[in-house]
């Protein structure tokens, strides 16, 4: 299988403060990631496509300006959470298609982010 | 639309019997389809998938699923449970109008095997 590795595993912040969190492909080069929200016992809410070298694609009422996305090189994607507020807290995951051809290839999983907003 | 449904919210089995995980899709055309397993405060772990071919699909873990075109189901399977397959079971189907492989999840079932 492939493995994506996610940075943090857990973080707790003030209220106000931003927090990023890094998403790494550790063996393969993945051009397209995604980034879910999970809240407690709910299916994973697709925030956002993060693509190599552009800019990501966010999905309907999730703001743009809030959870900035980089994807910064084929093996790293970053979200981060500006002015967080206690309504951020939640689980984040990540994950990649291992293949350039992304149209039946399973997604790999990072390990999620528990974020904690204070 | 497309949607992915898994009705129930929980299913409960006793060690050693048979488990069944339902889901059902509505996608236009030919359907991918995924099965993942999620422990607690851990990413998810792709089960198996089926794409085209034999109806029946075999994974790991020894899950298998069946893909069934006329009830548009693919219901996860496994002959005899293990208490160690206890977790969150997610269906998920290939969102047909994205190039980029972005899947549509199913609100998950929480497996329950007991001793």
């Amino acid at each position: 299988g492939a493995v994506v590795s996610q940075h943090p595993s857990w973080v707790i912040c003030k209220s106000g403060t931003s927090v990023k969190i890094e998403c790494r492909s550790l063996d393969f080069q993945a051009t397209t990631m995604f980034w879910y929200r999970q809240f407690p016992k709910q299916s994973l809410m697709l925030m956002a496509t993060s693509n190599e070298g552009s800019k990501a694609t966010y999905e309907q009422g999730v703001e743009k300006d809030k959870f900035l996305i980089n994807h910064a090189s084929l093996t790293l994607s970053t979200l981060t959470v500006t002015s967080a507020h206690p309504e951020d807290s939640s689980f984040y995951i990540c994950s990649a298609p291992k293949s350039a051809s992304t149209s039946y290839n399973e997604q790999f999983f990072g390990p999620g982010t528990r974020l904690t907003v204070l | 639309a497309q949607s992915v449904a898994q009705p129930e919210d929980q299913v409960n089995v006793a060690e050693g019997n048979p488990l069944t995980v339902k889901c059902t899709y509505s996608v236009s055309g030919n359907p991918y389809l995924f099965w993942y397993v999620q422990y607690p405060n851990r990413g998810l772990q792709f089960l198996l998938k089926y794409i085209t071919g034999d109806n029946l699909v075999k994974g790991s873990y020894g899950f298998e699923a069946e893909f069934n075109k006329s009830q548009t189901s693919f219901h996860l399977k496994k002959p005899s449970a293990l208490v160690s397959d206890s977790a969150l079971y997610f269906c998920a189907v290939r969102d047909m109008t994205s190039n980029t492989g972005k899947l549509i999840f199913g609100q998950g079932t929480t497996l329950q095997v007991k001793p």
